[in-house]
């Protein structure tokens, strides 16, 4: 079974441009969250899909959106970039099945983004 | 709001030794759940081993076992016989499922950088 992708892998903006981040989870699973991964910030949760609902938000401003599809793809968006956002977007893929194996959520490589 | 702390940024350790990375949270949940994750290199973060609060028997995944001490809010991993390729960051991690189905975020400690010897 093909593991969490993610694309772009590399992407370079600048300031105030906007970008649109792409993850197709695992076959079958239906949640998706995104975190941003930075050296000072560590890991911080941006949001969690499941079923094209966002189910849940992290404390980040509303420049990051995002969406997702009945094929449970997910996208997140940035807009008006600021260099600040330059990181490491993962995203991870769980079954939301219920019960025991739903707990785990599988990463995918990650998109670092860099905004000069 | 849940806080994971890790007090180690960077250890390393000889080739086949054991080594111990520490990790404690803050929570006023009773039911939650605790995971180490380990990112390689420009690699993939894949799960090490989860903990339930709820199970008093520490987990083990072959050579990774954890020490839970609830009371003390403390979720130790222990890697034994260590190996090159378990050079990675570790991240510890806490979770609190609210709903039967879907996921909850996920709350990271900063990670410690752990690099094996040869």
């Amino acid at each position: 079974k093909a593991g969490v992708t993610q694309t772009p892998r590399y992407l370079i903006k600048t300031r105030g441009q906007q970008v649109t981040l792409s993850c197709s989870p695992i076959s079958g699973h239906r949640s998706v969250s995104w975190y941003q991964q930075t050296p000072g910030q560590g890991l911080q949760f941006l949001f969690e899909y499941f079923s094209e609902t966002q189910r849940n938000k992290g404390n980040f401003p509303g420049r990051f959106s995002g969406r997702q599809f009945s094929n449970s793809r997910s996208e997140m968006n940035v807009s008006t970039l600021e260099l600040g956002d330059s990181a490491l977007y993962l995203c991870a893929s769980s079954p939301g099945r219920g019960g025991y194996s739903r707990d785990e959520q599988f990463f995918g490589p990650g998109t670092r983004l860099t905004v000069l | 709001a849940q806080t994971v702390t890790q007090s180690q940024p960077e250890m390393s350790v000889q080739e086949a030794e054991t080594v111990t990375l520490s990790c404690t949270y803050d929570t006023s949940e009773s039911n939650y759940y605790l995971f180490w994750y380990k990112q390689p290199p420009s690699r993939q973060m894949i799960l090490v081993i989860r903990q339930e609060a709820y199970k008093q028997q520490n987990a083990t995944e072959n050579r990774f076992s954890v020490n839970f001490q609830k009371a003390a809010k403390s979720f130790s991993l222990k890697i034994s016989d260590s190996q090159l390729g378990d050079t990675a960051m570790y991240f510890c991690a806490f979770m609190t499922p609210r709903s039967n189905f879907g996921n909850e975020k996920l709350t990271f400690g900063t990670g410690t950088r752990l690099t094996i010897i040869p």
